[in-house]
């Protein structure tokens, strides 16, 4: 069964810093990672998704990477600000496109201005 | 963009009622998920359809049923509600095939059983 964990729970850090949020996985056999965002009371909106023949993806100040075999990702983030305040959840489907995502319980992100 | 939209937003139920939680999606997608989230939980998956026609249970089935009414609706009902079942509750639809399964979510329906 797979299970999926983020660490750290929660993090704390003053506006501007580069942080990274981390995310593993127990069964390398997966289709691919998806990384969400949810902010408080609110759904989840996707922010990066990664196949697992790449090694990573980005947009804009986010970039994600995928280590498959050592059953890893990490979301990176640079230059954060408050409006990056949010729990960062981490999901991966495998090992068919149309099976479900397990999700990470994820990372609940301050950004102290 | 409706994307997935879920009805109702809110609800409060009484034990032993029953309801049925609505979701469509406009996505054209082949596959639709229930999950609930609790705190300290995470997201558990309830039931999914990987295509029309087809459904099958997730890790928490019980005390729940769900209907794949055609390719855009996918319902979940609560035959007699129970406190446990007090939760936040997403749909979520992708395409099953290709390198896009991006998933999308709705923004979830607040049910408290008292």
């Amino acid at each position: 069964k797979q299970e999926v964990t983020q660490i750290p729970a929660a993090l704390s850090v003053p506006e501007g810093e580069n942080l990274v949020l981390n995310c593993s996985f127990t069964d390398s056999a997966i289709y691919n990672l998806q990384w969400f965002r949810q902010d408080p009371g609110k759904g989840l909106t996707s922010l990066l998704l990664i196949q697992s023949s790449q090694r990573e993806q980005t947009s804009g100040r986010l970039n994600a990477s995928l280590d498959k075999s050592s059953g890893r990702s990490t979301l990176y983030i640079a230059a954060s600000q408050p409006g990056d305040s949010a729990t960062y959840l981490c999901a991966v489907r495998g090992p068919s496109g149309n099976t479900p995502l397990v999700f990470g319980k994820g990372t609940r992100l301050s950004v102290i201005a | 963009n409706a994307g997935v939209t879920q009805t109702p937003k809110f609800q409060v139920l009484k034990t032993g009622q029953s309801m049925t939680l609505q979701c469509a999606q406009d996505m054209n997608h082949n596959s639709m998920y229930w999950y609930r989230q609790d705190p300290g939980m995470g997201l558990r998956l309830i039931y999914y359809s990987a295509s029309e026609g087809t459904t099958d249970k997730g890790e928490v089935p019980n005390g729940y049923n769900v209907s794949r009414l055609n390719k855009r609706e996918f319902s979940l009902r609560l035959e007699s509600a129970a406190p446990s079942q007090t939760s936040v509750y997403f749909c979520a639809s992708s395409e099953a095939l290709g390198l896009n399964t991006e998933a999308f979510f709705g923004q979830g329906t607040r049910l408290t059983v008292v």
